[in-house]
Parts: C-alpha cells; structure tokens; sequence
C-alpha cells in the first residue's frame, strides 16, 4: 500500500459546484496533513494545514479522520480561479537506528 | 510565509554534462530540505532529503552517485544531476521545513532541465 494515495481526477465539476477530494495515508503516527495546490508548471503552494480534527478557510474545509487515516478537502462554490492540482502530504516519520541502553543492577 | 528560491530556473544541456541546481530559503533556516522531481502530469517524487550536515537520505531506486546532494549550510542545499541524460530532463523541486516548525513544506520555483 502507498504511503499516501489519492484520487488522481480529473474532477470536472461547474462552477458553483461543491467539490470532495479525499486522500489517505498509511502510517497511524502521522500528526501533521498538509493540503497543497499545484498550478501547472508552477510549484505547489501550501492551501492548508491539519493538525487536529479540522481546519476552514473561507471555502476550503480541510478534515481529519485519524480513525480512518484520511483527510478530506472540501471546496465550496467553486470558481474558475480553484482549477488546479491538489497534493495531499503527509510528512515522512523517519527513525533511526536505535540506541540500546543496559541498565546494570 | 517562507521563502525558497531555486537557480537556475531552467537549464538545456547537452547529454554528458553535469547541472548544478541550487535551493535557498531566504528568510528563514531549514534543517531538512527536499528534492523532488516532477514528470509531465504526474506528482512529485521525493528523491532525497537533504540534512544540513549530514549525508542525505535517498530514495529507493534513486542513485546517489548520479544524483548528488549537498548541504553544506543552514539556507543551502545543492543537486548535482551528474552526467546527465535525455531520460533525466524533468522538473526538480526543492522544498524547506522551518527549523521548529511543524513540518509545513515551502517550495522552491522549480527548476525545468532538458538535457538534448
């Protein structure tokens, strides 16, 4: 299973519309999501950050649901200008080796 | 927000050659850094996480002779794509994380190399 996956689209919806985007990650220890948007040929920009239950702005709710390891972006009343790519990260744990400790009596 | 800057922002070289990509955060230090590489139409793929430092961390199946990773100062970190070829033209992205922060990734522009 992939670290993290998403719903590759294209999502064609008019203008208006509500849109959904899900993404799930794999590894439960996660504590931060980030959402970001990606215009073509340009970088991703950071949309927003989910480090609880949740986060709004505006017309973009992101939520977490650690139970099911997803989180959601919603956009509400889209407009032309919200075309674009939307990346889902979800930071890398790294751990290292390990530093074993013996405790003598 | 945070600021990262990549030079050049496009490069064409001939096959053979090495390219020298440089990351900067301007206004803020970044312990770990990033580098990814963009496909057309396709997402990003980490290659390596760059510590200042320290060696960086690659990716499964990225070679680290090829592709070479330094990190010599808090604000900068370097990609070396080492005898470049046409299956490496591609857009490499560099990110940052503030030192403290709370793992926010700020992207550099890009850089778009075509190697002929």
């Amino acid at each position: 299973r992939k670290e993290v996956e998403q719903d590759p689209g294209p999502f064609n919806v008019p203008e208006g519309a509500t849109v959904a985007f899900n993404c799930t990650y794999s590894n439960s220890a996660s504590q931060s999501f980030f959402w970001y948007r990606q215009d073509c040929r340009k970088e991703p920009k950071l949309l927003m950050s989910v480090y609880s239950s949740g986060n709004e702005d505006g017309r973009f709710t992101a939520q977490l649901n650690r139970a099911s390891q997803y989180i959601s972006l919603l956009i509400r009343d889209s407009k032309l200008s919200d075309s674009a790519t939307y990346l889902c990260v979800v930071p890398r744990i790294y751990f290292g080796s390990g530093t074993k400790l013996n405790v003598k009596p | 927000g945070a600021v990262v800057s990549q030079h050049p922002s496009w490069v064409i070289c001939k096959s053979g050659t090495s390219v020298k990509i440089e990351c900067r955060s301007l206004d803020f230090q970044a312990t770990t850094m990033f580098w990814y590489r963009q496909f057309p139409k396709q997402s990003l793929m980490l290659m390596a996480t760059s510590n200042e430092g320290s060696k960086a961390t690659y990716e499964q199946g990225v070679e680290k002779d090829k592709f070479l990773i330094n990190h010599a100062s808090l604000t900068l970190s370097t990609l070396t794509v080492t005898s470049a070829h046409p299956e490496d033209s591609s857009f490499y992205i560099c990110s940052a994380t503030l030192a403290g922060g709370r793992n926010e990734q700020f992207f550099g522009p890009g850089t778009r190399l075509t190697v002929l």
